[in-house]
């Protein structure tokens, strides 16, 4: 059974960094075509994909964001972290960790969601 | 960069059948999938490879990706699948994993 969870602050204040890890089980990311992602919710609006790491430790990254983002891999821990500099409001969000895998360039597992706020 | 775009909502009575639309340029030369997202909760995926479903979707849900339009199908719908609906494409540009605008599907 594959679960991932997101943990890390709920609340950051404008221009800090924020740091959110990604806690999964039921797969490994040292396995062949298995991907590791965060996408982002603002509330009432659309998904945005941010940034995957393959297993591999191939990287992609939404080009709108590449600079502000980073993201990494402990495969001893089962854990991705995804780091986000200079932080804004308009980066209220919540955030999820998915998993995909296959080849088939899609996220068929979902964490269940962290709400970051940004506010001074 | 590359987008996909979505009708804001769509209503449909019970039982009735529902399609959704997903319009990028020739997104039908590119695998699109769907994605189902009630209230509070996290997407689900519904439809993989334009026409997939995953274990557990119910057969009611359908998916084709032709020309510049990809369709997600709602056949005899409940009142359960009021929810948001999301397509989603790979694209081998600089953005590879890009959204659609995203479609409330309301159960009248």
């Amino acid at each position: 059974q594959i679960t991932l969870k997101e943990s890390g602050p709920t609340l950051v204040r404008p221009t800090q960094t924020l740091t959110l890890t990604c806690t999964f089980s039921g797969f490994s990311l040292t396995a062949s075509g298995v991907g590791v992602g965060w996408i982002r919710q603002p509330p009432g609006k659309a998904l945005e994909w941010l940034a995957l790491i393959h297993w591999d430790d191939d990287r992609r990254y939404s080009p709108s964001l590449k600079s502000r983002l980073t993201i990494t891999k402990d495969t001893s821990k089962n854990q991705v972290v995804l780091t986000m500099t200079n932080m804004d409001p308009v980066d209220t969000a919540t955030y999820y960790c998915v998993h995909t895998a296959g080849g088939y360039y899609v996220f068929d597992y979902w964490g269940q969601g962290t709400l970051v706020t940004v506010s001074s | 960069s590359y987008e996909l775009t979505q009708p804001p909502s769509v209503s449909v009575s019970p039982g009735q059948t529902v399609s959704i639309t997903c319009s990028g340029d020739k997104l039908g030369d590119k695998y699109a999938c769907w994605y189902q997202q009630k209230p509070g909760q996290s997407p689900v995926l519904v439809i993989y490879q334009d026409s997939k479903r995953p274990s557990g979707i119910p057969e009611r849900f359908s998916g084709s990706n032709s020309g510049n339009t990809a369709t997600l199908t709602i056949s005899g719908t409940q009142a359960m699948d009021e929810a948001d609906y999301y397509c989603q494409a790979w694209d081998s540009g600089t953005s590879p994993y890009v959204f659609g605008t995203g479609t409330k599907v309301t159960v009248l």
